[in-house]
């Protein structure tokens, strides 16, 4: 299995922040890459897919970037209605793998 | 709009089966599009991968599981259903069912092992 190394593992920034996420692959996993929001109850809501591509609705605030084994999920401009915890996922092999998560507080 | 809704037993024995179905509504599994996806996130933790079935039946289970899981699809319900055996309490968790791309998922059902 691909093992998805996800960190930090939790951050607290005050609102306006940049806040950036990193998850490193086992292996190549080439752009396949999904990047996940959840909120406390919720189930996960897809936000960046490709590792690059925005889904649709989704504010500008949120992007992806890198290829290969790391990757990036940045929030540009930290705002109260982003606390929740994010996931990456890998879905380049087989069985799909998760990052362990990054809990997003505002300080 | 396409909307996924899992059904099932909230309370399953240590050893029994665990049973859920997959109710997809505004889009065909039959389409042949996408994969269907079942993960489980129990209480606190991480989510993990279950495994997946397309329309004509192939299916994909995660390793870990494989021993214990069968997931089968009703394209006549437009229904995909998990069957895991043997089950824990360490198989206690909220399941969800997804479709394929990860674009769209069910909300979620919490499945108790308990006696």
């Amino acid at each position: 299995d691909i093992q998805m190394t996800q960190s930090p593992s939790s951050l607290s920034a005050s609102v306006g922040d940049k806040v950036t996420i990193t998850c490193q692959a086992s292996q190549d996993i080439r752009k396949y890459l999904n990047w996940y929001q959840q909120k406390l109850g919720k189930a996960p809501n897809l936000l960046i897919y490709d590792a690059t591509g925005l889904k649709a609705g989704v504010p500008s605030r949120f992007s992806g970037s890198g290829s290969g084994t790391d990757f990036t999920f940045t929030i540009s401009s930290l705002q109260p209605e982003d606390v929740a915890t994010y996931y990456c996922q890998q879905y380049d092999n087989l069985p799909q793998t998760f990052g362990g998560g990054t809990k997003v507080e505002i300080k | 709009q396409v909307q996924l809704q899992e059904s099932g037993p909230g309370l399953v024995k240590p050893s029994q089966t665990l049973s859920l179905t997959c109710t997809v509504s505004g889009g065909s599994i039959s389409s042949g599009d996408y994969y269907w996806s079942w993960i489980r996130q129990p209480p606190g933790k991480g989510l993990e991968w279950i495994g997946y079935i397309y329309y004509s039946g192939s299916t994909y289970y995660n390793p870990s599981l494989k021993s214990r899981v069968t997931i089968s699809v009703d394209t006549s319900k437009n229904q995909f259903s998990l069957k895991l055996s043997s089950v824990t309490a360490a198989d206690t968790a909220v399941y969800y069912c997804a479709r394929g791309d990860g674009l769209h998922w069910g909300q979620g059902t919490l499945v108790t092992v308990s006696s």
